[in-house]
């Protein structure tokens, strides 16, 4: 079974800290995506990836960067958390073919006190 | 650019009841178009899909058909039940890497 997977399902942290969201996937696929999802607004895209070491800005990157050191991992890391920034996050991966679907992880609700 | 519109939520069905969830794209060429389901505490799951015109997707009961004159893709059921309660997400993917979803039309299915 195919599988994204991300580090925590639910995160407390505090304004100012440094914050880290891991995502992996088994799938060997090219990209790789981070949305925030709030109530009323949809799916976000904050950044995406289509290749180790790239990576592209989406809709709403600030407060926000991304590490893609190998394939199957992308990392999302909130450079100074705030409370603005309570959300749940949603990691998704595809293949670069245009007609493949989005496999996504069961999400981090991260709460920022 | 690439958009997708769908029908707003809430939508509260008796169980059994038909559903359908309107959902129209803005796009150009020939996206393939998908819907999603989540559950609560949940991220989202591939429901179905199709990638050309006049393609049906199908599962779980769930159908849906590309239109590219009316350029629709809207999702019914015949006969809904209790765990089909969830957010349904309709979305597009165009020649480029991205994907574009809707706000997403929460369904409620009471006994």
């Amino acid at each position: 079974d195919v599988k994204v997977t991300q580090s925590s399902r639910y995160l407390v942290k505090r304004t100012g800290e440094k914050v880290f969201l891991e995502c992996v996937q088994d799938m060997d696929h090219e990209n790789m995506f981070w949305y925030r999802q709030d109530p009323g607004l949809g799916l976000r895209l904050i950044y995406f990836s289509y290749d180790v070491k790239m990576k592209e800005k989406g809709d709403i990157p600030e407060g926000y960067s991304v590490s893609r050191e190998k394939k199957e991992r992308f990392s999302l890391i909130l450079e100074s958390a705030s409370t603005n920034q309570t959300s749940m996050y949603l990691c998704a991966s595809s293949l670069i073919r245009a007609n493949t679907e989005a496999f996504f992880g069961q999400g981090t609700r991260l709460t920022v006190v | 650019g690439d958009s997708v519109t769908q029908m707003e939520g809430p939508v509260t069905l008796s169980e059994e009841a038909f559903l359908t969830i309107n959902c129209t794209y803005t796009a150009t060429g020939y996206p393939s178009l998908f819907w999603y389901v989540q559950y609560p505490g949940e991220g989202l799951q591939l429901l179905l899909k199709a990638t050309k015109a006049d393609d049906k997707g199908s599962n779980k009961g769930f159908e849906a058909t590309y239109r590219k004159e009316t350029t629709s893709f809207h999702l019914e059921k015949g006969s809904v039940q209790v765990s089909d309660s969830a957010v349904y997400f309709c979305a597009l993917r165009n020649t480029g890497n991205q994907f574009y979803f809707g706000t997403g039309t929460s369904l409620t299915v009471i006994p």
